[in-house]
């Protein structure tokens, strides 16, 4: 069965701190790896990955696939409570269909 | 990228009753597809929309339950059948073009069935 796993489920820092976020992936038919922020409904896109090795950078977020360890990581350097949010972590198979992960809720504290 | 306009935002609705939500795109796109969020829970997929053809649902998911319409290439409507309070959820539509690329996604409804 495909199956996107994300770790931690819920993570709490404090603002200016630094976090890592966790995917990783059991999935046939791999495209690409997705990271999305949900702040209220609806999702909007971070980063796109195909390739390993090759960091995507956005100001404070980064992200990184591993294709080798079946997994990525997003990044956020210098959190802001504006950063509080869902992250998700999704993964495109063959047929562009999306299998999504639990999410991790990022609540950063001032 | 595409933007996606979703509607309505949220709605609450009698048990038995059915809801339509339409998504319309300002750009033609290949896949359309129709996602649940339950409370606290990530996205599931209902169904792709194909144009021009039947949508393909999901494990779990059925026509009966959430017909699916899309009529051209910018727009679909998915309908919640006969609402019961386990309904209750966000539902986002997404649209993607060709080759992987990320997808978009509406702003959400959010239906509470009471």
């Amino acid at each position: 069965e495909d199956k996107v796993v994300q770790s931690p489920l819920s993570l709490v820092v404090h603002e200016g701190d630094t976090v890592t976020l966790n995917c990783s992936y059991e999935v046939t038919n791999f495209r690409s790896l997705l990271w999305y922020k949900q702040e209220k409904k609806a999702p909007t896109f971070l980063f796109m990955l195909t390739s390993s090795g090759i960091e995507k950078k956005s100001g404070r977020l980064s992200s990184i696939l591993d294709k080798k360890e079946l997994s990525s990581i997003l990044n956020i350097t210098a959190t802001q409570t504006g950063d509080s949010a869902i992250y998700l972590c999704a993964v495109v198979q063959g047929a562009q269909k999306l299998v999504f992960g639990q999410g991790t809720r990022l609540t950063i504290n001032p | 990228s595409a933007v996606i306009s979703q509607k309505p935002s949220r709605d609450i609705c009698q048990r038995g009753t059915s809801l339509t939500i339409q998504c319309q795109v300002d750009s033609q796109v290949t896949m359309m597809f129709w996602y649940r969020q339950q409370p606290g829970q990530s996205l599931t997929l209902i169904a792709t929309a194909n144009q021009g053809s039947e949508a393909t649902y999901e494990s779990g998911f059925v026509i009966d339950k959430f017909p699916i319409s899309r009529p051209n290439l910018t727009f679909s409507t998915l309908t919640v059948s006969n609402m019961s309070p386990e309904d209750s959820s966000i539902y986002l539509c997404s649209a993607q073009g060709q080759g992987g690329t990320e997808a978009f996604f509406g702003q959400g409804t959010r239906l509470t069935v009471v």
